[in-house]
């Protein structure tokens, strides 16, 4: 079974449109995670959701929006997307809430290419 | 504030030799600290943490780290590299308490010679 699952894996799309990437986890964890990395790997948080909860929002532009319906779901929407938006994606788990050394279980990735 | 740095965005290596991959933290408060390894267009696995036992870790596949306060470092090693090792490591550390944002290194690439 699928720890973190991540759709779609690829999503390829012209700049201007909208589209959302879907996160689920079947981990019975408490705290999901949104992180891009970018075209150098580098990686870096984006939000955090606990219980449904916002608790960590960096400096994304608010065409970045995230959704969470439950706690086993974190969807990310993505307004007007451009061209610096093209990066991977990843959504990630972990147990308990505002727990510092929990793992944090990641999903594959989707890929996100703005042309 | 917390951050790391990696020495080395490129490591390469000879089948069976000895890996070693740096990794310095910077953190205001007792860190915990974490390496993960992220193969070919896959996500992120944990290879092993630090969360202020054993300053000696032993983690997955091999691998163990060292956190050495004095240095401020978390270097990972591994005493006999193999093909299956080919792949990007990131170092990541997150503050005491409830600090759990993890804030990752820029990775190391370590590539296995045959």
């Amino acid at each position: 079974d699928t720890a973190v699952s991540q759709t779609p894996k690829y999503l390829v799309t012209q700049m201007g449109n909208d589209k959302s990437i879907k996160c689920e986890q079947n981990l019975g964890h408490d705290t999901m995670y949104w992180y891009k990395q970018d075209s150098k790997k580098f990686l870096k948080i984006m939000f955090s959701y606990n219980n449904k909860e916002l608790i960590i929002n960096e400096t994304v532009p608010n065409r970045f929006s995230p959704k969470s319906p439950d706690k086993a779901h974190l969807n990310l929407h993505i307004n007007s997307l451009e061209l610096g938006d093209s990066a991977v994606y990843f959504c990630a788990s972990s147990q308990g809430s505002g727990i510092g050394y929990n793992e944090q279980f990641f999903g594959p990735g989707t890929r996100l290419t703005v042309l | 504030a917390q951050s790391v740095t990696q020495l080395g965005s490129h490591v390469s290596v000879s089948e069976g030799a000895l890996v070693l991959l740096r990794c310095n933290y910077s953190s205001s408060v007792p860190p915990y600290l974490f390496w993960y390894v992220q193969y070919p267009n896959q996500g992120l696995q944990l290879l092993l943490k630090y969360t202020s036992a054993a300053t000696l870790v032993k983690g997955i596949n091999g691998f163990e780290a060292e956190f050495k306060k004095s240095e401020t470092s978390f270097h990972l090693t591994k005493p006999s590299a193999h093909m299956s090792d080919a792949a990007e490591y990131f170092c990541a550390v997150t503050g005491g308490g409830s600090n759990y944002k993890l804030t990752f290194g820029k990775g190391t690439l370590l590539t296995v010679n045959p």
